[in-house]
Order: C-alpha cells, then structure tokens, then sequence
C-alpha cells in the first residue's frame, strides 16, 4: 500500500467551477501535511500548509481528518491558470524527509 | 523566501558517461538536502537524504555507487548519475529544508537528463 494515496485524474472542469480532491495517508505518525502544485515539467511548489483546525487561503481551503488520516483540498472559482497536478505531501514525525502522492491533474477548461 | 538554485536545468549525455547535478541553497544554510527522481506521469521518489559533512542515507532500491552524492559545504550539495545509461534519463529535483524561522521545503527548478 502506498504511504499517501491520490486519485491520478484528471479531473476536467470549467471554469468557475468548484472541485475537491483527496488524500490519505498510511502512516499513523505522520506530522505534517502539505499541499503542492506542479505544473508540467516544472518543480513542485508548495500552495498551502494543511492545519488541524483547517485552513484556508484565497480559493483554497485545506481539510486535515486525523481520526481518518484523510486530507483534502477544496478550490473554488476555478481559474484556467489552476490547471495543473496538485501533490498530497506528508512529513512523517522523526523523518526530515517528505513522503508525495502520485498527484492529481487538474484541467479547467474555458 | 528561500531560493534554491539547481544545474544544469537540462543535459543530453551518452551512455557510459557522468553527469553532476548541482543543488545551492541560496540565503539560507541547509544541513540536508533531498535528492527525488520523477518519470514521466509519476510523483517524485526520494533517492537520497544528503547531510552536510556525512554520508547520505540512500532509499531502498538506489544504489550508492551510482548516484554519488556529496554535500561538502552548508549551501552546495552533488548528485553525480555515473555510467549514465538510458533508463536514468529522468527529471531530477533536489530540495533543501530551510532550518531557519521561516522553515520550509524549498524545491530546485530541476534537471532533465537524457542518456543517448
């Protein structure tokens, strides 16, 4: 089983429209969530942190379930520049390093 | 914010050769870097954890004698892909944990490397 786990997509929708996408992950120690955009041959990026409490920025809003080890992330308003792969990432406690999902593709379309 | 500055952005090499892939940190200090190997429709895969002044500590399935890395200052850490063969042709990201107040992942622009 994969540590974090993302549906690939893609998902296609217009613009102005809202979509969710969700993450879970498998390891029960894990400590910190993220959410990272990377767009198609480029670095990933970090868009938001994921708070307990829920966070949200812009468009954004960033849902952390650790009862269900589930994140999501919720854009609305989507903007054609939103178009691209969106990584669930997750530090794990007593590892510097960060664990990534698959990612999922996003397109908006006109 | 924290600047990682990563080269060559790209490099075509022939098989049996060595390309080194250079990864700074700009204004900040990173004790570790991360060194990720992304193919085409995949996430990233972390290779190695680099330490400043250490041995890197390798995920399983990587081979050390390969990817050589070093780390020998607080801002410059070196993967070396030797005896580059066609199946490394691949996007190569390093990352550097700003350890400072501000903290933080930061990821280099990344290398795309092809071995002809």
């Amino acid at each position: 089983r994969k540590e974090v786990e993302q549906d690939p997509g893609p998902f296609n929708v217009p613009e102005g429209a809202t979509v969710a996408f969700n993450c879970t992950y498998s390891n029960s120690a894990s400590q910190s969530f993220f959410w990272y955009r990377q767009d198609c041959r480029k670095e990933p990026k970090l868009l938001m942190s994921v708070y307990s409490s829920g966070n949200e920025d812009g468009r954004f809003t960033a849902q952390l379930n650790r009862a269900s080890q589930y994140i999501s992330l919720l854009i609305r308003d989507s903007k054609l520049s939103d178009s691209a792969t969106y990584l669930c990432v997750v530090n794990i406690r007593g590892f510097q390093k960060l664990v990534f999902g698959t990612g999922t593709r996003l397109l908006v379309s006109p | 914010g924290a600047v990682v500055s990563q080269h060559p952005s790209r490099v075509i090499c022939k098989s049996g050769t060595s390309v080194k892939i250079e990864c700074r940190s700009l204004d900040f200090q990173a004790t570790t870097m991360f060194w990720y190997r992304q193919f085409p429709k995949q996430s990233l895969m972390l290779m190695a954890t680099s330490n400043e002044g250490s041995k890197a500590t390798y995920e399983q399935g990587v081979e050390k004698d390969k990817f050589l890395i070093n780390h020998a200052s607080l801002t410059l850490s070196t993967l070396t892909v030797t005896s580059a063969h066609p199946e490394d042709s691949s996007f190569y990201i390093c990352s550097a944990r700003d350890e400072g107040p501000q903290g933080g992942y930061t990821f280099g622009s990344g290398t795309r490397l092809t071995v002809v």
